[in-house]
């Protein structure tokens, strides 16, 4: 695996339902993003996290529950979502926070 | 207030000709970066190019360049030959480096580009 990847890439979810997001990035990065693409809308950061703490939480929903285990991986837990939640999850990382980010391919999630 | 516009919803390009992506930001930081993705139907933000604010020259990779005007605050991008395979749509992106920014990257809604053969 290269880059960074992204699973599940689809995901169908009623509004009871608990489940999580995984990002993986091989690059050796030391901050991770998780950013939401909703339809006509621009990118939003939803979270930040450098050197495996989290420094931004950009005033999201406490339905969406981040954790980062370690520097290469990032979780997105989801829970009680809303159909509005639906949008492409989009996880990215970055050497240090002040350089280009690169992007996972995304999971499409959809809420019932 | 929206920080990055881009006023070309969309845009036709003949393959092999040059096509300029127009993007203005807004920004009372001295120090920031902007970049341009290129995200095509698959989903993936893909890194094109990157500005910093202190760059003397125009940022250039390949075929894309950017075309930095810091006075009037513009950064387009300039895909030069274009081909099939650029057809995607292309964010402009802006980091301000004030010390609570944390890298957050803000994007503009983006530019549908269509080559055509």
């Amino acid at each position: 695996e290269t880059g960074v990847t992204q699973t599940p890439r689809h995901l169908v979810m009623g509004m009871t339902n608990k489940k999580s997001l995984k990002c993986e990035q091989h690059l050796g990065h030391n901050a991770m993003y998780w950013y939401k693409q909703s339809a006509k809308k621009p990118l939003e950061l939803m979270f930040v996290y450098s050197l495996e703490e989290r420094v931004e939480n950009n005033s999201v929903p406490s339905r969406f529950s981040p954790e980062c285990p370690n520097s290469s991986h990032l979780f997105l837990h989801l829970h009680t979502l809303q159909p509005e939640d639906s949008a492409l999850y989009l996880c990215a990382s970055s050497q240090g926070v002040y350089n280009e980010q690169f992007f996972g391919p995304g999971t499409r999630l959809t809420v019932l | 207030a929206q920080k990055i516009t881009q006023t070309q919803p969309g845009m036709f390009v003949q393959e092999k000709e040059a096509v300029t992506l127009d993007c203005t930001y807004d920004t009372s930081d001295p120090s920031y970066g902007l970049f341009w993705y290129k995200q095509p139907s698959s989903g993936e933000m893909i890194f094109l190019i990157y500005q910093g604010s202190y760059d003397q020259q125009n940022a250039t990779e390949g075929r894309y360049s950017l075309n930095f005007q810091k006075a009037r605050k513009s950064a387009n991008l300039v895909i030069s030959a274009s081909q099939l395979g650029d057809s995607a749509m292309y964010f402009c992106a802006m980091r301000e480096d004030s010390t609570d920014s944390w890298g957050k990257l803000q994007f503009g809604a983006g530019t549908q580009v269509v080559v055509t053969p």
